[in-house]
């Protein structure tokens, strides 16, 4: 299995702050890397797709970057909806593996 | 708007039996991948198990191969999981969720709110 690591597993930043989440994998996923965020009592989110697409939807904020093992997610100008955890996942092999996620704060 | 709906979740008994279901709307739903994933407390995210639009194609982790059955019956746009031998350790909240199609793509584009299955 393709191990998944992201980093940091929490950070705590305040409203209009701009913050970036790295994910690395234990061997080269391509392209195939997503993005999610998951809220308490709400249902998960796609964010972005094959590393660097942007979900129908969701703010220009958002953004993705990286191939092979290295990935990054960057939000700017952070809103109060955007405390959450947020999810890495490669697609790159049959059914695909996650980070363990980064829980961003408010500071 | 897609929308995707689960349940069937509660308490078992190691060793029972659950099936959960998953109501979509909003889309064509025998046209599309489906998918199961769970959040294991305290050890994240894993992907349960993949079916194809017709049911003709289904993929299971490891974990719960054997076990576990993914079917669904399109005439209701209705997914479902039927858990086996539980264990302790399936205890999670369970989603279901879309693929980002069209075709397969492998990433879940939508997601239900999730179901939460204690095993005790």
């Amino acid at each position: 299995d393709i191990q998944m690591t992201q980093s940091p597993s929490s950070l705590a930043a305040s409203v209009g702050d701009s913050v970036t989440i790295t994910c690395r994998a234990s061997r080269s996923v391509n392209k195939f890397l997503n993005w999610y965020q998951f809220k308490v009592g709400k249902a998960p989110k796609l964010l972005i797709y094959e590393a660097a697409s942007l979900q129908s939807g969701v703010p220009p904020r958002f953004s993705g970057s990286g191939s092979g093992t290295h990935f990054i997610l960057t939000i700017t100008n952070l809103q109060p909806e955007d405390f959450a955890t947020y999810y890495c996942h490669q697609s790159y092999t049959t059914l695909g593996t996650f980070g363990l996620g980064t829980r961003l704060e408010i500071k | 708007e897609v929308q995707l709906a689960e349940s069937g979740g509660g308490l078992v008994q190691p060793e029972g039996s659950l099936r959960l279901s998953c109501i979509a709307s909003g889309f064509n739903f025998g046209d599309w991948w489906m998918h199961w994933v769970r959040l294991l407390p305290g050890k994240g995210l894993e992907w349960v198990a993949r079916i194809i639009g017709d049911g003709s194609s289904i993929t299971y982790a490891d974990s719960v191969k054997g076990r576990f059955t993914v079917s669904r019956d399109n005439a209701r746009s209705t997914l479902f999981l039927q858990m086996h031998s539980l264990r302790v350790d399936d205890t999670a909240v369970y989603f279901c969720a879309r693929d980002g199609g069209p075709g397969f793509q492998g990433y879940a584009a939508y997601w239900g709110l999730g179901t939460l299955v204690t095993v005790s």
